[in-house]
């Protein structure tokens, strides 16, 4: 069974950082594409970021390109999302997400964890 | 970025209605468009990829077609577990969510 358990969130001060964690479980980590997807509360979805199978290709959404990082570590089979230079518009529900297809980088979102809530405030 | 843009932001229908939901796409995205749905506190839940591909498990009531930039979401008899929210998402350059359709009970 896919499993996927993100940790990390939490408050924190405009201009911090923050580690995100999603550990994984339940499928060959290394052969599949994972995302980070975020949505404000009340509202719609945010594609954040992803990263191939691989872990040499990384893809971001221009709201965060130069301050978020994603990497994996596939000995621990955890995906991390580094988050620098925090905004308030940066508060929201982040998601970590497996892609469909082994090999395919697709960024088609099959499995979903259950989300932690990122709040960034003074 | 490529934006995609969903209509009708909301949706009121009864069971056993056919409802229909768009998106269109910025530019030509081939058929990199799938679908989801997600129902409250929930995480989002895969329909429909690549345009027209229905997910495994998921009733075939559900039907995506499209392709280039004009793409649906069509369900043919509603059921009252089709009540939630739904979102298209392009994956043709990095990926971009739909603004959402909240589809209701009438």
């Amino acid at each position: 069974e896919v499993q996927l358990l993100e940790s990390g969130g939490g408050l924190v001060q405009p201009g911090g950082s923050l580690r995100l964690s999603c550990a994984a479980s339940g499928f060959t980590f290394s052969t599949f594409a994972m995302s980070w997807v975020r949505q404000t509360p009340g509202k719609g979805l945010e594609w954040v970021s992803g990263i191939g199978g691989g872990g040499d290709r990384t893809s971001y959404a221009d709201s965060v390109k130069g301050r978020f990082a994603i990497s994996r570590d596939k000995s621990k089979n955890i995906l991390y999302l580094q988050m620098n230079r925090l905004r308030v518009e940066d508060t929201a529900v982040y998601y970590c997400a497996k892609d469909q297809a082994d090999h395919d980088d697709s960024w088609t979102l099959e499995y979903w964890g259950q989300g932690t809530l990122v709040t960034v405030s003074s | 970025d490529i934006q995609v843009t969903q209509s009708p932001s909301s949706l009121s229908a009864s069971v056993g209605d056919r409802v229909t939901i768009t998106c269109r796409a910025s530019q030509s995205i081939s058929d990199f468009l799938n679908w989801y749905q997600q129902k409250p506190g929930k995480a989002p839940k895969l329909l429909i990829y690549s345009a027209s591909n229905l997910q495994s498990g998921v009733p075939s009531r559900f039907r995506g077609s499209g392709s280039g930039t004009d793409f649906t979401l069509t369900i043919s008899s509603l059921q009252v577990e089709d009540f939630a929210t739904y979102y298209c998402q392009q994956s043709y350059s990095g990926a971009t969510f739909g603004q959402g359709t909240v589809l209701e009970i009438k």
